[in-house]
């Protein structure tokens, strides 16, 4: 199975950077997503890794350790739109490859 | 290009009730997901259905079942409504990359 650790709240301001943090043990891994969702609406697709290292795309970046089970997504220049749930999910593998577990999602809260 | 949609938006069930949410793919996708996300929580992973089959399921009882078309739109039916089933329903479609595409959800609740 899988379990995955990710902090419930976190508040920032805006213009500043924050770093979400993600963990993970699983019997399965091929890859992790981060997802942002708004209150009400679907996830949006983020980030994908499968590899260590960071990922960029543009304000956003994402990091991955398989060894230590850890991931970080980085938001930086801060917008009140931001403000939002960061959903880290792990990817099984094999048969299993179509099947995402997520987290509960990090609540950010950007303020002025 | 329409991306992911599902109908209906909202639905309100009476315990013991049967329900089915529908869901078209994002034009070009082949694979439908659904998920089920509790308020507060993050997505919970129903089953997978490709080339019209069951692929992949999770940890739902057997009152959770599904279907999907030869035109790759699928359904969720849930027999024997509980209350704890209340929850937005998720779609996400995807093709043979990772990325999935999630429909806007239909909110189920169950009284």
């Amino acid at each position: 199975g899988q379990n995955i650790d990710q902090p419930t709240e976190m508040t920032a301001t805006e213009g500043a950077i924050v770093q979400i943090n993600c963990t993970y043990q699983t019997s399965g891994f091929n890859g992790l997503f981060w997802y942002q969702q708004h209150a009400g609406e679907a996830p949006t697709f983020l980030s994908y890794n499968v590899l260590d290292g960071l990922e960029e795309k543009g304000r956003f970046s994402s990091f991955l350790s398989r060894s230590k089970g850890y991931s970080y997504l980085l938001l930086k220049e801060l917008q009140m739109k931001d403000s939002a749930s960061y959903l880290c999910a792990v990817r099984d593998e094999g048969d299993n490859a179509g099947k995402s577990t997520f987290g509960d999602g990090t609540t950010l809260t950007v303020k002025p | 290009d329409a991306g992911v949609t599902q109908s209906p938006t909202h639905l309100i069930k009476t315990r013991g009730q049967q329900v089915t949410l529908r869901c078209s793919p994002k034009s070009g996708h082949d694979t439908v997901s659904w998920y089920q996300q509790a308020l507060g929580q993050g997505p919970q992973f129903i089953f997978q259905y490709y080339e019209e089959e069951e692929r992949q399921r999770g940890n739902f009882p057997d009152r959770f079942s599904g279907h999907q078309f030869p035109n790759y739109s699928s359904e969720l039916n849930v027999n024997a409504l509980l209350l704890g089933d209340s929850a937005l329903y998720l779609c996400a479609s995807s093709s043979d990359t990772y990325e999935q595409y999630f429909g806007p959800g239909t909110r189920l609740t169950v009284t």
